[in-house]
Formats: structure tokens, C-alpha cells, sequence
């Protein structure tokens, strides 16, 4: 499709739950990010990925997080054992060629409360 | 350390006002500046992307400028439909792609 496609768009865990949080990258995008979006629009990388290999993932918690992209697949984030400090929306754009070009298409967020 | 601040944080202008909205930036050789525009409960939304001082690009009542140092995004005769936060982000120096952000400023446009 031609839209990147994220579920759910809310989620409520209490804190020590896991979440996971499904990114769908527009088809033929081999690139998929993930962006923290906390309080004051402070949007924070935390990993990327070119097919199903990481890219980069120097953004990402050593500690709780975790995240995969699998063939035929949908992306997935997950957090282990949530913490109130991770409530946030979460972002997961996709792109064909992230070095070069207009940047990337962005879906429309997974907001994740912790309660 | 790759940085963006934008300035201001909010602004409010009243239909028809034209003003500018900031972005200063620290990267080690630019390859490229972006701006965004996001509405409340959306995902960023792509506006333009500049790369290299004197670069301008306009769409609309939107336009973009950039210098070494920072970038402009002049809104000129706004309406309230403009009313968004913009968002202003530079691709990192490490061979990743991925962005840094700024804060971002928060426009509101009244009729």
C-alpha cells in the first residue's frame, strides 16, 4: 500500500506489562524506522532496519526494548516490562533510500500509556 | 553532536499575518534539511527537503530557505488551516539516514 500502516493506534499497559507495537512499511520500502515521540515533540531514533537486518541501532534502550522485521512480515517493537517513562507515541516511517532523497513516509503513531 | 533547535516554540498569528519560523542546526556536513508538518494525532507529514545554502523551495503559502547555519519556513498570508506544528529535522552525519529532530514550533492561526 501506500501508506505505512501502524497498530494499534492506542495501547494501555500497566507498568510491567509487555507491548508490541506492528509497523507495516509501504510496499517496496527495504528501510523502516522507529521514533519515540515524547512529551513537547521530542522525537527520539531508536532503531532502523534495511530489509530484515538492523541498520542502526545506537538509539535503542540497551535494557526492555526490542524490535524485528521479518520477511512477509509486519515490523514489531516491543517492550518488556513497561515503565510509566515509556508513554509516548511511537513512530515508524519506511523509505526506499534513506541516505539520499525526501527522508521518509511516517505512519500515524502507536500511543502507548503506562499505567 | 548533531543538533536542531527551533524557535519559536509557539506562535500565534492572526489570518493573513505572515511571519517566519526558525530552525538553527549543528550537523558535520549536511546532507540534507527537511521540514514536516504534523497534526495533532498524525504522523508527520513531508514538506521539503533543502541541501545546500541559497537552496529555496516553496508549495503553496509555504516557503522554505536555507543557509550554513539555519532555515526558514516562511508562511506568508496564512489561514487557519495552517494551523500545525512544523517540524524542522536534519539527516545525521553517520551513513544511516536516520533524522535528528528539532522540538519543533507549535502555529496557530486564527480567522
Amino acid at each position: 500500500g501506500e501508506e505505512v500502516a501502524q497498530t494499534p493506534k492506542h495501547l494501555v499497559r500497566g507498568e510491567g506489562q509487555k507491548a508490541k507495537l506492528y509497523c507495516a512499511p509501504i510496499k517496496g520500502h527495504s528501510y523502516v524506522f522507529w521514533y519515540q515521540q515524547v512529551l513537547k515533540n521530542e522525537f527520539k531514533f531508536l532503531i532502523s532496519f534495511q530489509n530484515e537486518n538492523v541498520f542502526d541501532e545506537t538509539g535503542m534502550p540497551k535494557e526492555r526494548f526490542s524490535a524485528k522485521c521479518l520477511p512477509n512480515s509486519p515490523c514489531s517493537l516491543e517492550i518488556q516490562a513497561t515503565k510509566l517513562e515509556d508513554s509516548a507515541v511511537y513512530f515508524c516511517a519506511s523509505s526506499q533510500s534513506p541516505l539520499t532523497g525526501n527522508g521518509y513516509t511516517f505512519g500515524s503513531g502507536t500511543r502507548l500509556t503506562v499505567v | 553532536e548533531d543538533q536542531v533547535t527551533q524557535s519559536p516554540e509557539a506562535l500565534r498569528l492572526q489570518e493573513g499575518e505572515s511571519s517566519s519560523l526558525n530552525c538553527s542546526y549543528t550537523v558535520s556536513g549536511l546532507r540534507g534539511l527537511f521540514w514536516y508538518r504534523q497534526d495533532p494525532g498524525k504522523g508527520p507529514e513531508f514538506l521539503f527537503t533543502l541541501y545546500s545554502a541559497g537552496e529555496e523551495k516553496e508549495k503553496e503559502r509555504l516557503k522554505a530557505t536555507l543557509t550554513k547555519k539555519e532555515s526558514f519556513l516562511h508562511i506568508t498570508a496564512p489561514k487557519p488551516e495552517d494551523s500545525a506544528t512544523y517540524l524542522c529535522a536534519v539527516r545525521g552525519s553517520g551513513n544511516t539516514g536516520k533524522l535528528i529532530f528539532g522540538q519543533g514550533t507549535t502555529l496557530q492561526v486564527k480567522p
